[in-house]
């Protein structure tokens, strides 16, 4: 099946850094997603992108498609921002509609 | 609020007992999926039901059964539970038609004593 591999796999960061956080998977997808999973457990949804350019506040994210590659940018980034980060990708080979994770990067924002 | 729910958010039990964990999609998705994630496993895929029928399977045991019913509401059941059963489950739903991805619910967080 599909692989994601996110790195770091952890990140210690000042309040007001910036950080790049950055997914690799194996195979093309037709689907790609970042969470943050909060202290409590809450997967929260931060951006849907298969390809392209978004951003939402501080953060955005850029997936590029043909290199099967996907980065997470954080910037100004707050106590709040702590967490792990998990890419997750849909496969486009029949049969597999599902997410596969990452292992995920664990931040933690230092005030 | 993601408009997924899940219930309850926390379940105490014993080991050898049997629970049920609830989840309701996300008003109009048709796909539900159910996760698991412990500490040394990540987040797993277990099954995937779509309008009431069994879709996908991952890494489900034999003791774990789920369903799907015609409110579109799905029951994931956990049998003969273990100490390895603790973990977080997650449900989430999905929406192929307007491309917003996967929403997962807030998850019920399973202690087997």
């Amino acid at each position: 099946g599909i692989q994601v591999e996110q790195s770091p796999p952890d990140l210690i960061l000042q309040e007001g850094a910036n950080s790049t956080l950055r997914c690799n998977f194996s195979d093309s997808v037709n689907n790609l997603q970042w969470f943050h999973q909060n202290p409590w457990g809450q997967l929260i949804n931060l951006f849907y992108i298969p390809s392209g350019t978004k951003q939402n506040g501080r953060l955005s994210a850029t997936t590029v498609a043909t290199e099967r590659y996907s980065l997470l940018y954080i910037s100004s980034s707050q106590t709040t921002d702590s967490g792990v980060y998990f890419c997750a990708v849909e496969s486009v080979k029949g049969g597999s509609e599902k997410l596969v994770f990452g292992k995920g990067t664990k931040l933690t924002v230092n005030p | 609020d993601s408009g997924v729910t899940q219930t309850p958010k926390h379940l105490i039990t014993a080991t050898g007992q049997r629970v049920t964990l609830r989840c309701s999609p996300r008003s109009g998705d048709l796909s539900v999926y159910w996760y698991q994630q412990s500490l040394d496993q990540g987040l797993q895929f277990l099954i995937q039901y779509y309008n009431g029928e069994e879709r996908a399977k991952g890494n489900i045991l034999e003791r774990f059964s789920a369903q799907q019913f015609p409110d579109l509401h799905s029951e994931l059941n956990l049998s003969s539970l273990e100490l390895g059963d603790s973990a977080l489950y997650f449900c989430a739903s999905s929406d192929r038609e307007w491309n917003y991805g996967y929403t997962f619910g807030s998850g019920t967080r399973l202690t087997v004593v």
